[in-house]
């Protein structure tokens, strides 16, 4: 238990469909991470919010769409995905986005697959 | 363009064996050092390094930096079946973490 939690834990939908992932943490964090891992790569930095403040977008297709309500919530909303979009998505916090070291904690992961 | 490079990007050892795993990275925006251990879903906090050579220990486990060479080891001695996982290296800059691709290890009995 790392005090980082993702709902669904695993999912699949079709292209034409819109669905959400969810992220909640417990750790009193200030920023919340999603980053996407595929097979054979490296964990790929998504977006990064800060004190709900969305400040960091790494190039994501739009069909990627966060929300950060608070700092404890981050949503993940999926619209119109391809079949290479289907991977791990991690959802992390940390207590502070400009903290040296800035050690993270991730949830489980969420297992998407796009059929 | 920032780059942790790690290495080798697998291994198969036995049981009992020591293991030594590398990272290395490029000085930009350097702050820290992180290792993490994937096994099935959600990386796991190892170690995080921020001086150079001083070792860091957690059981069987260990690392340490060098930061006139930029980079960092991890230990792993009397390798245990449970050792079996991907290792993530991770460069924690100014703003965010830069992960290299992982060693997968897998340790036979």
């Amino acid at each position: 238990e790392t005090g980082v939690t993702q709902t669904p834990r695993h999912l699949v939908m079709g292209m034409t469909n819109k669905k959400s992932l969810k992220c909640e943490q417990h750790l009193g964090h200030n920023a919340m991470y999603w980053y996407k891992q595929s097979a054979k790569k490296p964990l790929e930095l998504m977006f990064v919010y800060n004190f709900k403040e969305q400040t960091e977008n790494n190039s994501v297709p739009s069909r990627f769409s966060p929300e950060c309500p608070n700092s404890s919530h981050l949503f993940l909303h999926l619209h119109t995905l391809q079949p290479e979009d289907s991977a791990l998505y991690l959802c992390a916090s940390s207590h502070d986005r400009q903290a040296p070291g800035n050690t993270i904690y991730f949830g489980e992961g969420s297992w998407l697959t796009v059929v | 363009e920032d780059k942790v490079v790690q290495s080798p990007l697998s291994l198969v050892v036995h049981e009992g064996d020591t293991v030594t795993l590398n990272c290395s990275y490029e000085v930009t925006n350097f702050r820290s050092l992180l290792w993490y251990k994937q096994e099935k879903k959600a990386p796991t906090f190892l170690f995080m390094l921020t001086s150079s050579g001083i070792e860091k220990k957690s059981g069987r486990l260990s690392s340490i930096l060098d930061k006139k060479e930029l980079f960092s080891i991890l230990n792993i001695t009397a390798t245990q079946t449970g050792d079996s996982a991907i290792y993530l290296c991770a460069k924690g800059g100014s703003e965010k973490l830069v992960f290299g691709k992982g060693t997968k290890l897998t340790v036979n009995p």
